[in-house]
């Protein structure tokens, strides 16, 4: 079935540093979505994404959170300064958005160690 | 609150079944969706249900209950390639598209 790519698959960076999440979602899909999850907990909304603009968010997405995706290529999720809470897994997902069907397409994620 | 809960663990047999449960308790509701998820990979869609009722849809069925904020997933013929975590995730706000997931149920399929 269609694939959500998600570039790197792990990243450990020094807190305060800048990362840059990247996802290559569904050619065809015009919504686009970040989760986050910690070890052994559930997965978490952080934002959604549509037409270049933030759609909906979670009280997750920090000020130090921001999204875009320049141009039709990656949507980026970016954290400024980070912190060691931002250690988890980063799940992005798209979709086609239309009705009310709920299937989301996610990546296998981008796991991030904040040291 | 508002939350969606799973059981943790769920162990079954080769050839049997397995029935996944799902309680939720949102301030809205517009769709439930299951997914499948294996270790370090993308969770896979298996089902959304929107009205209440079983949903056939061969090796996974879907049942919801809205009046009881309760859904399940019945894996029949299980083989041992099932073995998984099981994700059930709602939304909550109507035209809203964000999914409240629960913490997963990790399905053990034995020989």
């Amino acid at each position: 079935g269609p694939k959500v790519l998600q570039i790197p698959s792990h990243q450990i960076i020094d807190m305060g540093q800048m990362v840059t999440l990247n996802c290559d979602p569904v050619s065809n899909h015009l919504y686009f979505y970040w989760y986050k999850q910690i070890l052994g907990q559930q997965m978490e909304f952080l934002v959604n994404f549509y037409n270049g603009k933030v759609m909906e968010k979670s009280k997750l997405f920090k000020d130090q959170f921001s999204v875009e995706r320049p141009d039709g290529s990656y949507f980026t999720l970016k954290i400024q300064p980070t912190a060691l809470e931002d250690s988890a897994v980063y799940f992005c997902a798209s979709s086609l958005g239309t009705g009310g069907a709920g299937e989301q397409y996610f990546g296998p994620g981008t796991r991030l160690t904040v040291l | 609150g508002q939350g969606v809960e799973q059981p943790a663990k769920l162990m079954s047999v080769e050839g049997t079944f397995a029935r996944v449960n799902c309680t939720y308790s949102t301030s809205g509701f517009n769709g439930l969706s299951w997914y499948q998820q294996r270790e370090g990979q993308a969770p896979v869609f298996l089902s959304y249900v929107v009205l209440d009722g079983l949903k056939d849809s061969g090796h996974f069925s879907t049942f919801l209950s809205r009046s009881n904020g309760y859904s399940y997933l019945l894996l029949t013929e299980l083989q041992i390639k099932d073995s998984a975590s099981y994700l059930c995730a709602v939304r909550d706000q109507q035209g809203g598209r964000a999914l409240i997931f629960g913490t997963g149920t990790t399905v053990s399929v034995s020989p």
